[in-house]
C-alpha cells in the first residue's frame, strides 16, 4: 500500500529536549516536504527536500533541521525545541513530475512543548 | 508571493443543505496548481482535486463540483445535499510550479459542520 508514514503521531516533550519526527515513503517519491499545521494559520511549509541530499528552506524554517540520505526518509529535527513549536506536523511526498495529480499527505504528528 | 484567503472560518448547515465554500487565490505565475483538501475531525490531509490553471472547465464528483474563474482568481467548493460525514475542515491551495513537487500554499482553512 502506498503511504507515507509518520512516527511518533503523538509527543509531549519538554524545552531544549532534541527529538526526531521521522517521515517514510514508499513511493519512490523525489520530492518530500514537512509542514505545520496551526490554528488560523493553516499549514506552511517548513523545509523541502527535491532529491537525495538537497534540501531547502520552506516559509517558516527557524528552529528546525531536516536531512535527506536516503529517498524514502526525510526526518524533522528540532534540536532545541520550544513552545512555540507545539504544532500539527504534516509530512509530504510527491513525485516531481507535472503531471502527477497529487502529494501524498502522512497522518500528522500532534508534538507539545512544555 | 502566492497566497489563498479562505474568508469564511466556519460554516454550519442542516443535513440536505447545499454549501459552498469559497477560495481566492494570488499568484503571478501563469501556470499553477489549485487543490481542494479535506481534514475530517481524525486530522489526516485527504486529497480531493487538482486543477490546472489552463484548464477552467468546472469539475463534479458526485456531490462534490467545483467552480474556478481565472477572472476573478477563485477556485470554490459546492457540497450538494451536505451529510454529517461531510463535517470537516476544508482547505484549498495553490501550487507554485508544475504538478505539486513545489511548495503548496494554503489558505487557513473553514470549518464546516453539518446537522441533522
Amino acid at each position: 500500500e502506498a503511504q507515507v508514514t509518520q512516527n511518533p503521531r503523538y509527543l509531549i516533550t519538554v524545552t531544549g529536549k532534541k527529538l526526531t519526527v521521522t517521515c517514510s515513503q514508499n513511493m519512490n517519491h523525489e520530492y518530500m516536504s514537512w509542514y505545520r499545521q496551526d490554528p488560523g494559520l493553516g499549514l506552511r511549509q517548513i523545509y523541502y527536500s527535491m532529491n537525495v541530499e538537497v534540501t531547502d528552506k520552506g516559509d517558516v524554517p527557524e528552529g528546525y533541521k531536516v536531512s535527506r540520505k536516503e529517498k524514502r526518509n526525510f526526518p524533522l529535527i528540532l534540536e532545541s525545541p520550544s513552545p512555540n513549536q507545539t504544532s500539527l506536523y504534516f509530512c509530504a511526498s510527491s513525485l516531481n513530475n507535472p503531471s502527477y495529480t497529487e502529494a501524498f499527505f502522512g497522518q500528522g504528528t500532534r508534538l507539545t512543548v512544555v | 508571493a502566492q497566497k489563498v484567503t479562505q474568508a469564511q472560518t466556519e460554516i454550519s448547515v442542516v443535513e440536505k443543505e447545499d454549501v459552498t465554500l469559497d477560495c481566492v487565490y494570488e499568484t503571478r505565475d501563469t501556470t499553477y496548481y489549485l487543490f481542494w483538501y479535506k481534514q475530517p475531525p481524525s486530522g489526516e490531509l485527504v486529497f480531493l482535486i487538482r486543477r490546472n490553471s489552463f484548464d477552467e472547465q468546472n469539475e463534479i464528483s458526485g456531490r462534490y463540483s467545483w467552480n474556478f474563474q481565472k477572472s476573478t482568481s477563485s477556485f470554490n467548493f459546492t457540497i450538494t445535499a451536505s451529510q454529517v460525514v461531510d463535517s470537516a475542515v476544508y482547505f484549498c491551495a495553490l501550487s507554485e510550479g508544475p504538478g505539486t513537487a513545489s511548495k503548496l500554499t494554503f489558505g487557513t482553512g473553514t470549518r464546516l459542520q453539518v446537522t441533522l
